[in-house]
């Protein structure tokens, strides 16, 4: 089985302060990571992942993610968050040995204030 | 040129009924998905096609019938909708196993 953690329902940030979103996994094996952002009324999009290589990943808008084995976390961060930033933010995990179901975590929504 | 798209954005229907949703990707993946996002913003996947072979059939009821005429369209067809169908459908693709899913802007079901 396969699961993800997202520990926060809320995050609330002032612009230019950084930015954290945590994420814990569940995964037998190795794990294939992503990050999604969704807006109002939009479809998830997607901002970084996970694969092999580099455990610090970077990504669209300025962010990235720290994969840390040990801790099963991949937290996503952005050092200096920006009011637009404000939007619901959810982690996603796969197993390597399962091709093609994603499980994602129940979601962080992110307030980022002026 | 729009990557993902579906139609309807909206569907208002009644309970009983038998509605669709369709969705389509320009972007010439293999693989096509159906999730469901509840009221708290929950994502569950309920199926999943590649080269228009379902490969992932998660615990849907089976009023929920997915199909695929080909790669760049997969359509969700429900039958005797309930109360507790009302949520936002969302359709997504992706190249393949290790890649990214591209999410559509998503159907919202209200069933009254």
């Amino acid at each position: 089985a396969q699961s993800v953690a997202q520990p926060e329902d809320q995050v609330n940030v002032a612009e230019g302060n950084p930015l954290t979103v945590k994420c814990t996994y569940s995964v037998s094996g190795n794990p294939y990571l992503f990050w999604y952002v969704q807006y109002p009324n939009r479809g998830l999009q997607f901002l970084l992942k996970y694969i092999t290589g580099d455990n610090l990943v970077k990504g669209s808008y300025g962010f990235e993610a720290e994969f840390n084995k040990s801790q099963t976390s991949f937290h996503l961060k952005k050092p200096s968050a920006l009011v637009s930033d404000s939007a619901l933010y959810f982690c996603a995990v796969r197993a390597r040995y399962n091709d093609y179901k994603l499980s994602f975590g129940a979601g962080t929504t992110v307030t980022v204030r002026a | 040129d729009t990557a993902v798209s579906q139609t309807p954005k909206y569907l208002v229907t009644q309970m009983g009924n038998d509605k669709s949703i369709k969705c389509e990707q320009n972007l010439g993946h293999d693989t096509m998905y159906w999730y469901k996002q509840d009221s708290k913003k929950f994502l569950k996947i309920m199926f999943s096609y590649n080269n228009k072979e379902l490969i992932i059939n998660e615990t849907v009821p089976n009023r929920f019938s997915p199909k695929s005429p080909d790669k760049a369209h997969l359509n969700l067809h429900i039958n005797s909708l309930e109360l507790g169908d009302s949520a936002v459908y969302f359709c997504a693709s992706s190249q393949d196993r290790q890649s990214e899913q591209f999410f559509g802007p998503g159907t919202r079901l209200t069933v009254l």
